[in-house]
């Protein structure tokens, strides 16, 4: 079955340093998305991405933080300069076409990645 | 706005009885609710969804959740639990169309033998 990978699992880091989290999504879906787990805390939505560019961002991702899809197979969540407060784990999500309402993937579900956890020192 | 709340952060159950992992739901309109378990080092997997078709969901695992528009509730359930079950539960709302889902805080479940 297929699944959504990423990777480093594990990514420790500087604080003030930059660094790309990675994430093959499966490969027919179409929808994209972020999130993130601080410790002890909810699961946060961070962005959503679709057709190359982001539909919805959440309070959190701020201009440190970009996505891209560069290669049509690999989503990637980039921190320009990391703070001690961006350890988290944070996990990429996609999702299939759905019957688009709204313009969005209605009625569809979100797979998600076993996770990166971040580490900032 | 749409928010769930997950009214046990853990709850510990005996190898072979149910399980019953509770979840409301505020939601300006009909919404869609999920259950996602993680197992320790593992990802979020989709236990069971609702999207306004039968109110009784059955998901995987054994697994199923009632929808209850009257009491605003998404409970989980399942009749026996297994060794296996051991992990985290979230209760999850879709908040748009656009897919972003928000999490409730989690239930961990702990099987004892």
């Amino acid at each position: 079955e297929p699944e959504v990978t990423q990777t480093p699992s594990h990514q420790v880091t500087q604080m003030g340093q930059e660094v790309i989290l990675r994430c093959v999504p499966i490969s027919n879906h179409l929808y994209f998305y972020w999130y993130r787990q601080i410790l002890g805390q909810k699961v946060e939505f961070l962005v959503s991405f679709y057709n190359n560019e982001i539909s919805e961002k959440s309070e959190i991702f701020d201009d440190q933080f970009s996505v891209e899809r560069p290669d049509g197979s690999n989503f990637t969540l980039k921190i320009r300069s990391t703070k001690l407060e961006d350890s988290a784990m944070y996990f990429c999500a996609s999702s299939p076409p759905g019957t688009e309402l709204a313009g969005g993937p209605s009625g569809v579900t979100q797979y998600f990645g076993p996770g990166t956890r971040l580490t900032v020192l | 706005a749409q928010s769930v709340t997950q009214l046990d952060s853990h709850v510990s159950v005996s190898e072979g009885t149910p399980v019953l992992l509770r979840c409301n739901y505020s939601s300006s309109y009909s919404p869609s609710l999920f259950w996602y378990v993680q197992h320790p080092n593992k990802g979020l997997q989709l236990l069971l969804k609702y999207t306004s078709a039968a109110t009784l969901v059955k998901g995987i695992n054994g697994f199923e959740a009632e929808f209850k528009k009257s009491e605003t509730s998404f409970h989980l359930t399942k009749p026996s639990a297994h060794m296996s079950d051991a992990a985290e539960y979230f209760c999850v709302v879709r908040r748009d169309s656009w897919g972003k889902l928000q999490f409730g805080a989690g239930t961990q479940v702990v099987v004892t033998p």
